[in-house]
C-alpha cells in the first residue's frame, strides 16, 4: 500500500467551477503538508504549505488538513483554464521534513 | 531572482554510458535536494545536501549514482553506467531552511536506450 494515495483523474470541470482535490495518507507521523502544481514538462511549483492540521487560504486556493482522518484537500475557487495542470500533494515528517512523500498527482482540466 | 536551474533539459544515452546532470540552486539556499520520477511512479527523494555535505542519501538507488556539490554551490548527479530503469525525470530542488518548502527546477529528462 502506498503511503500517499491520490486519484490520478483526469478531472474535467467548466471554467468558474469549484475544484476539490484530495489525498489520503497512512503515516500518522506526517506533519508538513504541501500542494504543488505542475504544468506539462515543467517542475513542481509550490502552491500551499501547511503545518499540522487546519486550513490555509491564499487567494483562490484553500488547503485543508484533517490529521484525525489522514486526509488533505485543496480547493480552487473560480477555476480558470490556466489552472489546468497536474496537482501533486506531498507530505513529510518532523524528523526529515525535506524528504517529501508525493502522491501520484491529479490531472485537472478546466474547460473554457 | 533566478529559480533552480537544471541542465540538460533532456538527455538520450545508450545503456552503459555515463550521464552527468547539473543543478544550480537558488542563490543563498544552503539546502539542495535531488528527486526523480520514473515512468508511472511518484516523485521520490534521492538525497539532500547542506552546503557541500551530504546529509541524507538514503534514497539513492545504488552505487551507480554519484552526487556531488562543489563548494556548496551547484550540484551534479552522475549515473555510471546507465541502465534502462534509470530513465525518468530528475528534479533538483533547493530551500533556505531545513523545511519542506522546497523549490523545484524544471527537471532533466533522462532516456536510456
Amino acid at each position: 500500500q502506498k503511503e500517499v494515495e491520490q486519484d490520478p483523474g483526469p478531472l474535467s470541470v467548466p471554467e468558474g467551477a469549484i475544484v476539490s482535490l484530495n489525498c489520503t495518507y497512512s503515516n500518522s507521523a506526517f506533519q508538513y503538508f504541501m500542494w504543488y502544481r505542475q504544468y506539462s514538462r515543467k517542475g513542481p511549483e509550490l502552491l500551499m504549505y501547511t503545518y499540522s492540521s487546519g486550513n490555509k487560504e491564499d487567494g483562490r486556493f484553500t488547503a485543508q488538513v484533517d490529521k484525525s482522518s489522514k486526509y488533505i484537500s485543496l480547493f480552487i475557487r473560480d477555476s480558470q483554464p490556466s489552472d489546468s495542470a497536474t496537482y501533486l500533494c506531498a507530505m513529510s515528517g518532523m524528523d526529515s521534513s525535506y524528504k517529501l512523500i508525493f502522491g501520484s498527482g491529479t490531472r485537472l482540466l478546466v474547460r473554457p | 531572482e533566478a529559480g533552480v536551474t537544471q541542465f540538460p533539459s533532456h538527455s538520450v544515452i545508450e545503456k552503459g554510458q555515463t550521464v552527468t546532470l547539473r543543478c544550480d540552486p537558488i542563490s543563498g539556499h544552503d539546502n539542495l535536494y535531488w528527486y526523480r520520477r520514473v515512468m508511472g511512479k511518484e516523485i521520490k527523494f534521492l538525497l539532500h545536501f547542506v552546503k557541500e555535505s551530504k546529509q541524507d542519501e538514503s534514497g539513492m538507488p545504488n552505487n551507480r549514482f554519484l552526487a556531488e556539490r562543489t563548494g556548496g554551490t551547484y550540484s551534479t548527479l552522475k549515473v555510471q553506467p546507465a541502465e534502462l530503469e534509470d530513465s525518468g525525470v530528475y528534479f533538483c530542488a533547493s530551500s533556505p531552511q531545513y523545511t519542506g518548502e522546497l523549490f523545484f527546477g524544471e527537471g532533466s529528462r533522462l532516456t536510456v536506450l
